[in-house]
């Protein structure tokens, strides 16, 4: 069954307004990872999150994850036209299996950024 | 600049063809990954490899084979086993051998029946 499922499916905002973005998952985690995806290209990794940090920052990102309620957000501030693309969350299958723990993307929540 | 070429980047396929996509990195990356994305859809795990010469089946493996004679290469062989081949393929690799790192993906082939 699949591990991460965002939420909404789709956003649209105005330019200069914050969009959050939200991923629940079903089973422990060592890390959850959040993706970008512009229109007929390929994924690009945003930030990584591990199970024991609870908030991280990358320019206009903020990552929050609450392992208690097995959710992460994703929240980009001042959003810009050219944010406008898909976004996927990924977790590992498991916090006991290591190394071999595989990804497993969600269905990614489509963000358009009016100008 | 490092990072994972696809090509092509359209591919028409005809009824019982096999067509291979191309995949090569130069980031020294020792895994590889081939995920299928159909519309509206997440991505799902067709094969990957931690390893030269080693190879694992992903979630979809069925109509697909791969092989991983060299470390900057994975290339995806869709068979005519695959009855529904019309997708969106994506490449990756991350560093090291572990599967839970972040990964860095090509920019896609996009795949068709005639």
């Amino acid at each position: 069954s699949q591990q991460g499922e965002e939420d909404p499916q789709a956003l649209s905002i105005q330019e200069g307004e914050n969009a959050t973005m939200n991923c629940s998952y079903k089973t422990s985690i060592n890390n959850l990872q959040w993706y970008r995806q512009n229109s007929g290209r390929g994924l690009v990794h945003l930030i990584l999150i591990r199970s024991n940090e609870r908030e991280k920052h990358s320019g206009r990102l903020r990552v929050t994850l609450d392992t208690s309620k097995k959710s992460s957000s994703l929240l980009i501030t001042a959003s810009r036209a050219a944010d406008t693309a898909s976004y996927f969350c990924a977790t590992d299958a498991g916090l006991y299996t290591g190394a071999n723990s595989k990804l497993t993307f969600g269905k990614g929540i489509t963000l358009s950024v009016r100008p | 600049d490092g990072g994972i070429t696809q090509s092509p980047k359209y591919l028409f396929r005809k009824e019982g063809q096999n067509v291979t996509l191309s995949c090569e990195q130069n980031l020294n990356h020792d895994a590889m990954y081939w995920y299928r994305q159909d519309p509206g859809q997440g991505l799902r795990l067709i094969y990957y490899s931690q390893i030269v010469n080693d190879f694992q089946k992903g979630d979809i493996a069925e109509g697909y084979s791969v092989s991983r004679e060299k470390k900057e290469s994975f290339p995806l062989t869709v068979t005519s086993a695959q009855k529904n081949p019309t997708a969106f393929y994506l490449c990756a690799s991350s560093k090291g051998s572990t599967l839970n790192q972040p990964q860095h993906f090509g920019d896609g082939t996009r795949l068709s029946i005639l």
